[in-house]
């Protein structure tokens, strides 16, 4: 089963508007990185918020980790509509609990819709 | 501007034949990752290697798929024989670790299997 799953599926807004995601997880994360894919594209690394860190900016992101809940959220504010996307969440693992460290594993997106 | 890089964009082929899919990774990068992503089954892992080392391809059908890294600056996924489910957007990745594992992703190649 996937290590990050992301909440919701499908977002529809219009442009202005705040746009939140939720990202949960299962195992201890390193860290947990967020990814934006543009149709046809591949994907582009946006953010991303160490295990010890509990929120974090750029720009118009805004990034909160809670790992007592393992859940993250991604908050896109005054959205346009060049942020229509898939927007996926993505953990690393703590070297000290697997073999796996290195990888990331995904989750199955949040595809964003922003009309203008 | 540092890009990872992927041959061909897209591949149309019929079933039964081999398939050949290039990555460039970005100079410098240790860690170069295969990834497949389909509508059912999202983006799935097949392979990984780290200083050209296969590390996991427990992802990976065995008896069609091989991933190899013949030098620092080129890594290869065949596939042979290619099957209609093979359809899918095939993603290369590279990254540097120890590190934060942050990977950087290529275009992919579009493949189609007819």
């Amino acid at each position: 089963s996937q290590q990050g799953e992301e909440d919701p599926q499908a977002l529809s807004i219009q442009e202005g508007e705040n746009a939140t995601m939720n990202c949960s997880y299962k195992t201890s994360i390193n860290n947990l990185q967020w990814y934006r894919q543009n149709s046809g594209r591949g994907l582009v690394h946006l953010i991303l918020i160490r295990s010890n860190e509990r929120e974090k900016h750029s720009g118009r992101l805004r990034v909160t980790l809670d790992t007592s809940k393992k859940s993250s959220s991604l908050l896109i504010t005054a959205s346009r509509a060049a942020d229509t996307a898939s927007y996926f969440c993505a953990t690393a693992l703590s070297r000290y609990a697997t073999d796996s460290w290195g990888k990331l594993q995904f989750g199955a997106g949040t595809q964003v819709v922003v009309t203008p | 501007d540092a890009r990872v890089t992927q041959t061909p964009r897209h591949k149309v082929t019929e079933m039964g034949q081999e398939v050949t899919m290039r990555c460039q990774p970005i100079l410098g990068h240790n860690t170069v990752f295969w990834y497949r992503q389909t509508m059912m089954q999202g983006l799935e892992l097949l392979a990984y290697f780290r200083n050209r080392a296969p590390l996991d391809d427990s992802g990976m059908p065995k008896d069609r798929f091989s991933a190899e890294m013949p030098d620092a600056t080129l890594a290869t996924l065949k596939i042979q024989p290619s099957e209609p489910r093979d359809s899918a957007v095939y993603f290369c990745a590279s990254g540097s670790t120890p590190g934060t594992d942050t990977q950087y992703f290529g275009p992919g190649t579009r493949l189609t299997v007819l």
